[in-house]
């Protein structure tokens, strides 16, 4: 069973808010992934880590920052919401190797007035 | 570029077998992934692909063809748990994952 967990899973704030999206997992994954999803529609990469100290940029990162202080921990920064940013975020971990399928976690999703 | 196509819906019966099909694009190829993921969840594994031809895993099948760029989900002996969305991913020569948008599947009764 996957563990990895995501906070708040529902999130409605004001424009031009500060938020973070936490996310842990505790399999000792060295990668983890931060994906942002509209219904019915296909996972969109925001960003990326290979581990400690690695952090990496998706299609989506421009308005975005991740940290990667511990292996367990890949937090998830918007620096001033805007109701663009109205999606379902979810986190996701995986093994380095080749075949290394992704656990995601519930999600968060947020929406900004 | 890089191109992932599947249906964006189907419809089958409780019992019945239903296949869903992926056809991608791309430039660099090293494995395929099918995931499912119910209404208002997060996707769950359910396949990986590397080599061609078919990998069984209970009521679940996965079948891939690297020279056609195809892969194919099949559900056998459906069941009204099985109605979810069913994404197809593979993983590029940089090892990242390009996402399919996802096929519905509506079982019906």
């Amino acid at each position: 069973e996957a563990d990895i967990y995501q906070t708040p899973r529902y999130l409605v704030i004001g424009t031009g808010k500060k938020i973070t999206l936490e996310c842990s997992q505790t399999m000792g994954h060295d990668k983890m992934y931060w994906y942002q999803q509209d219904p019915g529609m296909e996972l969109h990469l925001i960003h990326y880590s290979y581990g400690v100290n690695s952090t990496e940029k998706g299609d989506l990162s421009s308005e975005s920052t991740v940290s990667r202080i511990r292996t367990e921990h890949f937090p998830l920064t918007l620096e001033s919401a805007r109701p663009s940013h109205t999606s379902q975020y979810l986190c996701a971990s995986s093994e380095l190797r080749e075949s290394g399928e992704l656990f995601f976690g519930e999600g968060s999703r947020l929406t900004v007035l | 570029g890089q191109n992932i196509d599947q249906p964006t819906e189907m419809t089958a019966t409780e019992g019945a077998i239903v296949q869903i099909n992926c056809t991608y694009q791309t430039s660099g190829f090293n494995g395929l992934f099918w995931y499912q993921q119910h209404a208002g969840e997060a996707p769950t594994f359910l396949s990986y692909n590397v080599l061609d031809g078919l990998e069984e895993k209970g009521r679940f099948s996965s079948f891939l063809s690297r020279s056609k760029g195809y892969s194919y989900l099949l559900l056998k002996e459906l069941q009204m748990k099985d109605s979810a969305s069913y994404l197809c991913a593979l993983k590029d020569s940089n090892y990242q994952l390009i996402w399919g948008a996802g096929t519905k599947l509506i079982i019906k009764p």
